[in-house]
């Protein structure tokens, strides 16, 4: 059962325009997600990240939603640039599961420039 | 300030044998955790480490197994590789291990069962 989905493996957008990802959760009990960017041969980077008394966290070029009544939430990357080309990871954790890291699927994003 | 350090980098080793994968974390970080990617499966959590004890442990077998020392420094262990044992491992620090803490993740040791 995947807790975490991610529906979308792949997204091709123009370099410059918006690109958005999107992350769909089952479990109730998670109350805080995060993004990672996974370039190959290369660890997951830590992007951004959302608790569940928040709707929106902004940093930079990344904009992360929350939307809990739909167990939904999204990453937008504005503007889009080539080296953002790689696979992005929704995850999420829940109070009392320590050091626990529930992840997507992943969804390759490329770039064009 | 030094990120995670995972060796080695690259592993191969065939069925029947076990291995013994290290992980530093970053100055500081208390809290270890292990996962497992593999492209049918994802990114799945094995366990974490905080002071030298396993505080949370994910839905692996006992072929599975870890330990974290004093200097927080942790290493897993894989008796009796399966072929299915080939993956990228990848370690993760935090502060505490708290749900709110980021994890910082290694670059990851690949292994290869042949």
């Amino acid at each position: 059962d995947q807790q975490v989905k991610q529906n979308s493996p792949s997204l091709s957008v123009q370099e410059g325009r918006i690109s958005i990802l999107n992350c769909d959760y089952t479990n109730s009990m998670f109350d805080y997600f995060l993004w990672y960017k996974k370039y190959p041969a290369e660890g997951p980077t830590f992007l951004i990240s959302i608790s569940s008394i928040k709707d929106k966290n902004e940093d930079g070029r990344f904009t992360v939603f929350l939307n809990k009544s739909a167990k939904h939430l999204s990453l937008h990357i504005v503007p889009s640039q080539p080296g953002d080309s790689a696979v992005y990871f929704c995850a999420a954790s829940a109070a009392g599961n320590t050091g626990k890291l529930i992840f997507g699927q992943g969804t390759t994003l490329q770039v064009k420039p | 300030k030094a990120g995670v350090t995972q060796t080695p980098r690259y592993l191969i080793k065939t069925r029947g044998q076990q291995v013994t994968l290290s992980c530093s974390p970053i100055s500081g970080h208390r809290s270890v955790s292990w996962y497992q990617q593999t492209p049918g499966q994802g990114l799945q959590f094995l366990f974490e480490y905080f002071s030298e004890t396993q505080r949370n442990k994910g839905n692996f077998p006992g072929r599975f197994s870890g330990r974290q020392f004093s200097n927080s420094r942790s290493e897993m262990n894989v008796s009796t590789l399966e072929l299915g044992d080939s993956a990228l491992y990848l370690c993760a620090s935090s502060l505490a291990g708290a749900h709110t803490d980021t994890q910082y993740f290694g670059p990851g040791t690949r292994l290869t069962v042949l």
